[in-house]
């Protein structure tokens, strides 16, 4: 399969413990954006990365969210401290920034935390 | 208000009716996308689109520019077309990041057979 991956895909955990996903983009993919959407809402945007790097994170993302891209490939989210507010599912893309102005973006099957 | 209004919320009808979906978004864009989320969560990309029309089998898109609005319709439409349609604005706007799309909340559509 040689679509974006995402690990796991659900996970439930009780409050004020940590957890982190894993998504895999697509190989030659550049970049790499982290969505979230709560139930019953259109995704929200959290971060992108470029390669390494990480260009832009919303407001949304708390200081209790970090994500990584440490080599370029996959990147790993992780919330500390969980709340009963951050159950949604948590969607990863991925796209290939090339001379285009703007690439379109391919979506993993998502990672859906519950909170207890 | 979110930058992107979609409309219906949610659409019920009969197999093999037309279906249409509509999309108005308040922010610049560079491409616009519609996507279809079936439950349990995974996202599709059906379009991307930044003028004119396309075509994909029984799915249409349409977008004006100008007027900031797009539409999805469906021909002959099946129960498996069942699903939640989210438009979306990609580039060239606040809160997505450089590309980081700006969602709709999504029309949840049912086909009755």
């Amino acid at each position: 399969d040689t679509g974006v991956s995402q690990d796991p895909r659900h996970k439930i955990t009780k409050r004020g413990q940590n957890v982190t996903f894993r998504c895999d983009p697509i190989s030659e993919h550049n970049r790499l954006y982290w969505y979230r959407q709560t139930l019953g809402q259109g995704p929200e945007f959290l971060t992108y990365f470029q390669n390494e790097a990480q260009l832009e994170k919303s407001r949304l993302l708390s200081d209790r969210f970090s994500a990584e891209r440490p080599k370029g490939s996959f990147s790993t989210l992780e919330i500390q401290r969980t709340e009963q507010g951050d159950s949604a599912m948590y969607l990863c893309a991925s796209s290939l920034r090339g001379s285009s102005v703007y690439n379109e973006q391919f979506f993993g099957p998502g990672t859906r935390l519950t909170v207890l | 208000k979110n930058e992107v209004e979609q409309s219906p919320q949610n659409l019920t009808a009969q197999e093999g009716e037309f279906i249409t979906i509509n999309c108005s978004y308040s922010v610049g864009i560079s491409a616009l996308h519609w996507l279809q989320q079936h439950p349990g969560g995974g996202i599709v990309s059906l379009f991307m689109l930044s003028s004119g029309k396309k075509k994909h089998g029984r799915l249409i898109a349409t977008i004006n520019i100008q007027e900031k609005h797009s539409s999805l319709h469906i021909t002959a439409s099946h129960p498996r077309d069942s699903a939640v349609y989210i438009c979306a604005a990609g580039g060239g706007h606040s809160g997505g990041g450089a590309d980081g799309l700006t969602f709709g909340k999504g029309t949840h559509l049912i086909i009755q057979p």
